[in-house]
């Protein structure tokens, strides 16, 4: 089964809006991150939300957790430009891996 | 800020041929992974390592891969003989405990077989 499935596969929005994106899951977890991936560059680690939280803040980010729904959010507020990137979940559950998401590809457009 | 790191940056190989690909992960790190994402695809990941032996290996990580670190510094992914299905951007991780950190990826190393 694929874990971290990530919707929409595609965002863009205009400088200054919020962009929200979504995760899914189908196993439990310990823990779910989120990273960013300009084009053809490295992971970037954003957060780190453990199963027991529901909420976690960094910055112009801010993360959910409800596993329940086995689903996460980020959303990002006050967009910009630089924000363009990918944006991937990854589940961390019993295992030492992670497991990524397909990604959701945002553009800002200034 | 300590930060993993990861040589070449780009490497080209004709099919059949061996490559290594390194890595210099955090140095107080005590776990170490390779991933590598296919152009367009996921990250999935290949092998965690730890004490100097495998702990975990997907289904991708078959015999053609192995994984070293050498001199307690370095941690290498070997490729015995490349496929053009080996093409993909290879990442490194190092973490420093299990549950109570991330991973930190390097930038990774871009592989062309051709």
């Amino acid at each position: 089964s694929q874990q971290g499935e990530e919707d929409p596969q595609a965002l863009s929005i205009q400088e200054g809006e919020n962009a929200t994106m979504n995760c899914s899951y189908k196993t439990s977890i310990n823990n779910l991150q989120w990273y960013r991936q300009n084009s053809g560059r490295g992971l970037v680690h954003l957060i780190l939300i453990r199963s027991n939280e529901r909420e976690k803040h960094s910055g112009r980010l801010r993360v959910t957790l409800d596993t329940s729904k086995k689903s996460s959010s980020l959303l990002i507020t006050a967009s910009r430009a630089a924000d363009t990137a990918s944006y991937f979940c990854a589940t961390k559950g019993g295992s030492e891996k992670l497991v990524f998401g397909k990604g959701t590809k945002l553009t800002v457009n200034p | 800020e300590p930060e993993v790191t990861q040589t070449p940056s780009h490497q080209v190989t004709q099919m059949g041929q061996e490559v290594i690909l390194r890595c210099v992960p955090i140095s107080n790190h005590l776990y170490f992974y390779w991933y590598r994402q296919i152009l367009g695809q996921k990250v999935e990941f290949l092998v965690s390592f730890y004490n100097n032996e495998i702990s975990e290996k997907s289904e991708i990580f078959d015999d053609q891969f192995s994984v070293e670190r050498p001199d307690g510094s370095n941690f290498t992914l070997k490729i015995r003989s490349t496929k053009l299905e080996d093409s993909a951007m290879y990442f490194c991780a190092s973490w420093l405990e299990v549950n109570t950190d991330t991973q930190y990826f390097g930038p990774g190393t871009r592989l062309t077989v051709l």
